[in-house]
C-alpha cells in the first residue's frame, strides 16, 4: 500500500513551547491530509483538514491558532502545536488521500506528544 | 454532522469463535463506512471496507454488512486467532476516503 510516514514518532517539549510534526506522503502525491488526535484508550478525532496551497479546514472547536498547519507541497503536511501545555500531550496522526485505482486513506504511525 | 456509535466497548471470544462489532451512523448521506484495527501505539490499519451501494463485503475470516435504511453496519469476523486481539475502529464518511468519523472503538481479546 502507499507508505504516509510522520516524523517525529514521539517528542517531549516544555510547557508554553511549540512543536512541529511533519506528515509525508512518500510514494505518491496527496492533496488532501487528514490530522487526527487520540486521547488514550480513546477514539480518533478529527482536528483540521490540510488542503495543498490553501487554507487548511478546522473542525468545530479546534483552535486553529493553536493548531497551525502548512500543506505547502503535494508530499508534505506540516502541524504545529503553539504554545503548548499539558492537556495537549496526546497522540497525533496524519492521514492522506490517495487516488487513481487505490481509494482508501493511509495513515501516518502517528507521534506521541507529552508537554511536561 | 455524523455521529457513529459503536458497541460493543470490549468483547471477550475464545480462540475460535466469532467477533461481531456493531455500529450506527447518523448522517444518511454517508456512503463510506471503512473499519480498522489498531494495535497499542500504532496507527490505524484498514481491515476492511464497504460502500453503500454494497450490502456485504467479505475478505477470508472478515466480512463487513451494511444495513442504510437502518443506517447501521456491522464487523464479522470468523475463526478468531489471538492475533486478532486489538482495538478495532468503524468509521463513516460522505465522499471522502480520509475524512472520517471514527466509532468509540472495541477492544478485542481473543484467548487462547
Amino acid at each position: 500500500g502507499a507508505v504516509v510516514s510522520q516524523h517525529p514518532s514521539w517528542v517531549i517539549c516544555k510547557s508554553g513551547t511549540s512543536v512541529k510534526i511533519e506528515c509525508r506522503s512518500l510514494d505518491f502525491q496527496a492533496t488532501t491530509m487528514f490530522w487526527y488526535r487520540q486521547f488514550p484508550k480513546q477514539s480518533l478525532m478529527l482536528m483540521a483538514t490540510s488542503n495543498e496551497g490553501s487554507k487548511a479546514t478546522y473542525e468545530q472547536g479546534v483552535e486553529k491558532d493553536k493548531f497551525l498547519i502548512n500543506h505547502a507541497s503535494l508530499t508534505l503536511s506540516t502541524l504545529t502545536v503553539t504554545s503548548a501545555h499539558p492537556e495537549d500531550s496526546s497522540f497525533y496522526i496524519c492521514s492522506a488521500e490517495t487516488g487513481g485505482s487505490r481509494t482508501e486513506a493511509f495513515f501516518g504511525q502517528g507521534t506521541r506528544l507529552t508537554v511536561v | 454532522g455524523e455521529n457513529v456509535e459503536q458497541h460493543p466497548s470490549t468483547l471477550s471470544v475464545q480462540e475460535g469463535d466469532s467477533a461481531v462489532i456493531k455500529c450506527t451512523y447518523s448522517d444518511s448521506a454517508s456512503n463510506y463506512f471503512p473499519w480498522y484495527k489498531q494495535e497499542l501505539g500504532k496507527r490505524p490499519q484498514l481491515i476492511i471496507d464497504i460502500r453503500s451501494n454494497v450490502g456485504e463485503k467479505k475478505d477470508q475470516r472478515i466480512a463487513v454488512t451494511l444495513n442504510k435504511t437502518a443506517k447501521h453496519f456491522s464487523l464479522h469476523i470468523t475463526e478468531t486467532q489471538p492475533e486478532d486481539s486489538a482495538v478495532y475502529f468503524c468509521a463513516a464518511s460522505r465522499d471522502s476516503w480520509g475524512k472520517l468519523q471514527f466509532g468509540a472503538g472495541t477492544q478485542v481479546v481473543v484467548t487462547p
